[in-house]
């Protein structure tokens, strides 16, 4: 199994300002994943960030309001940008089991409040 | 499109017993992987047990075990000698074939266990 690590694990933020979180992996691994998860809800995909490329965007999230980074096989950024109360939410990094690319490991997340 | 669907917000059960958690899904894609995963409290999401769509054997992993219904594209969680520590909410998954990873949620199932 993969060891991975988010920073911060919580954050209150203000409106209009912006939060990098940061996920590291003990292993390198080919392709990272962000979800978000709002309050009481399920997770939602935002992005698939692979090392080398521009990270895929699911429907509803964009780069601009969501920029992220893949410098190496090893760690992956995401920054929430201008946030607003709506932001509010746990944000999870994972990582797909090398060679069961359908069994994912996830990060402890990152519990952001904006206000 | 895929869908995940969890009909049942919250449920019981004492210890020691049984319960199971119900998910239905939809799917275009003809090989495909299911997951429960479990949220305790820590917010740490940690794979229960996992499902190929093409095996018909129903997965088992000790306490935890599934029923799989291909075609009428069920997916229950059957938990045996339930016990304290299964306190979490529960999600049920889905991964397409060529998704590598993207999954699709349900909205989650709340399980509380009582002594």
């Amino acid at each position: 199994s993969a060891v991975i690590s988010q920073k911060p694990s919580r954050d209150i933020c203000q409106r209009g300002t912006s939060l990098t979180i940061q996920c590291q992996v003990d292993s390198q691994v080919t392709m990272m994943f962000w979800y978000r998860q709002q309050p009481g809800q399920s997770l939602t995909l935002i992005a698939t960030a692979n090392q080398g490329s521009e990270a895929t965007y699911e429907s509803g999230f964009v780069i601009d309001k969501f920029p992220i980074s893949r410098p190496n096989l090893t760690f992956s950024t995401l920054t929430v940008s201008n946030m607003s109360p709506e932001d509010s939410s746990i944000y999870l990094c994972s990582v797909n089991r090398e060679f069961y690319y359908n069994e994912q490991f996830f990060g402890p997340g990152t519990r952001l409040t904006v206000l | 499109a895929q869908t995940v669907t969890q009909s049942q917000p919250e449920m019981s059960v004492q210890e020691a017993e049984t319960v199971t958690l119900s998910c239905t899904y939809d799917t275009s894609e003809n090989n495909y992987y299911l997951f429960w995963y479990k949220q305790p409290p820590s917010r740490q999401m940690i794979l229960v047990i996992r499902q190929e769509a093409y095996k018909q054997q129903n997965a088992t992993e000790n306490r935890f075990s599934v029923n799989f219904q291909k075609a009428a594209k069920s997916f229950s969680l059957k938990i045996s000698d339930s016990q304290l520590g299964d306190t979490a909410m529960y999600f049920c998954a889905h991964a397409g074939g060529t998704s590598y990873g993207k999954l699709t949620f349900g909205q989650g199932t709340i399980l509380t266990v009582h002594p």
